[in-house]
Parts: structure tokens; C-alpha cells; sequence
């Protein structure tokens, strides 16, 4: 299967950031596989933002304090994030990624990244 | 949140050398630790899952060990390839967490 994210590689402060993940090579309906989007600040370690199932089942990170909204679109085999009121500190490289397990803690295909800016 | 505390931050070794990098989980998580390998402006690759597991298509040279709050990874014969940083992720909680990375470089 393979990942690639697209979007915008600079948003302004307080704006919201929105990025998809294209999947091919398999179907975001697949039973037991979840969604991921995952982030790294450059420099520094991985940080999971959350997930979605096909059925639409979400999961978030509290640490976005709830800033985070994750979609996907079954036809399109394709999933969003959108990040709200986005600061510096969003600053980061993004990834997506496919995750199996219970639920979807093994991360074994991943996007090739996309760095965004949050800057004015 | 579950800290995931990785022991050495960084090392140096040379080819052939046996390397081992420590994870140390902040409660039980069972064997629900995974090991990835990051290469400079790639994305974190699979290697090892459920602690011991090696993924498919990975080298025997890479095993992992441990349960609990205790595991390890070991690089048995260490390649020029195989630069690059380690990461150990925890999947028994939510959110799923990792650990901050050992940075491998060969001498």
C-alpha cells in the first residue's frame, strides 16, 4: 500500500491546517486497519495525533486539546486532518500512516511526509 | 500518557559491531512495543512489532527482546545502511507513544 499526503505547506497562525492522504495500493475500507495521522517537529521525536477507522470511528490526542478533526472519504480512498487555531508550535513535519493492531498501534506503512509552516 | 524513556540518546559504533538500545515504558504495556528505523528525511520504517516480532522483510540482524516495562533492540553485526534514528513506540494505551530516539552512527 502506499501513503502520500498533500496540502499546504504554510498556514498563518490561528488558521486551520488541512492536509489528505491519498491511499493506493489498498482500500481505507480493509477491516482492522486504522488511519493515522502522526507529526515531528523538526528536530525531535513522533507524536501521534490520532486515527480513524472506516466506519468513522476517531480517536485524538488530548494534547491537541481538540484542535484535531479527522475524516475520510471511502470513495475517494482518501483521509483528512484538519488542525484548528494552529500556532508556531504546529510547526512540524506531517505524516500519515496505516496502522494495524488493537486498535491500530502497529504503524507499517507510512506517507513520505509533508513539512508545514505555520508562520505570517 | 505513557513515557517512553530510550537509553543511549545517540551512539557511535563500528561496522560489524554488536549495538543495543534500551526502552523503558513508565507502566506495564505488556509486549505492545515497537521498533522503527527513520533515515534522514524519510519516514519511520516498521521493523519490529509485539516486542520480538520481526516485520517481514527485515534483516535477522535486528531483534528485539523485553516485557513489561523493560525492552531492548540489538543491531547483531551493526551495517553502513543501518545509519540513521531508532525509535521504540508503545501501542497497549492510548495515545500511542514513543520514545525520543537513539540516533545510530557508524564510525
Amino acid at each position: 500500500v502506499h501513503l502520500q499526503e498533500s496540502g499546504p505547506g504554510l498556514v498563518k497562525p490561528s488558521q486551520t491546517l488541512s492536509l489528505t492522504c491519498s491511499v493506493s495500493g489498498g482500500s481505507i475500507g480493509d477491516g482492522g486497519r486504522y488511519w493515522n495521522w502522526i507529526r515531528q517537529h523538526p528536530g525531535k521525536g513522533l507524536e501521534s495525533i490520532g486515527y480513524i477507522y472506516h466506519s468513522g470511528t476517531t480517536y485524538y490526542n488530548p494534547s491537541l486539546k481538540s484542535r484535531a478533526h479527522i475524516s475520510v472519504d471511502t470513495s475517494k480512498n482518501q483521509f483528512s486532518l484538519k488542525l484548528s487555531s494552529v500556532n508556531i508550535a504546529d510547526t512540524a513535519m506531517y505524516f500519515c500512516a496505516r496502522a494495524w493492531g488493537t486498535p491500530g498501534g502497529v504503524y507499517d506503512s507510512w506517507g513520505q511526509g509533508i513539512f508545514v509552516t505555520v508562520s505570517s | 500518557d505513557i513515557q517512553m524513556t530510550q537509553s543511549p540518546s545517540s551512539l557511535s559504533a563500528s561496522v560489524g559491531d554488536r549495538v543495543t538500545i534500551t526502552c523503558q515504558a513508565s507502566q506495564d504495556i505488556r509486549i505492545f512495543l515497537n521498533w522503527y528505523q527513520q533515515k534522514p528525511g524519510k519516514a519511520p520504517k516498521l521493523l519490529i512489532y509485539d516486542a520480538s516480532t520481526l516485520e517481514i522483510g527485515v534483516p535477522s540482524r535486528f531483534t528485539g527482546s523485553g516485557s513489561g516495562t523493560d525492552f531492548s533492540f540489538t543491531i547483531s553485526s551493526l551495517q553502513p545502511e543501518d545509519i540513521g534514528t531508532y525509535y521504540c513506540q508503545q501501542y497497549d494505551n492510548l495515545p500511542r507513544t514513543f520514545g525520543q530516539g537513539t540516533k545510530v552512527e557508524v564510525k
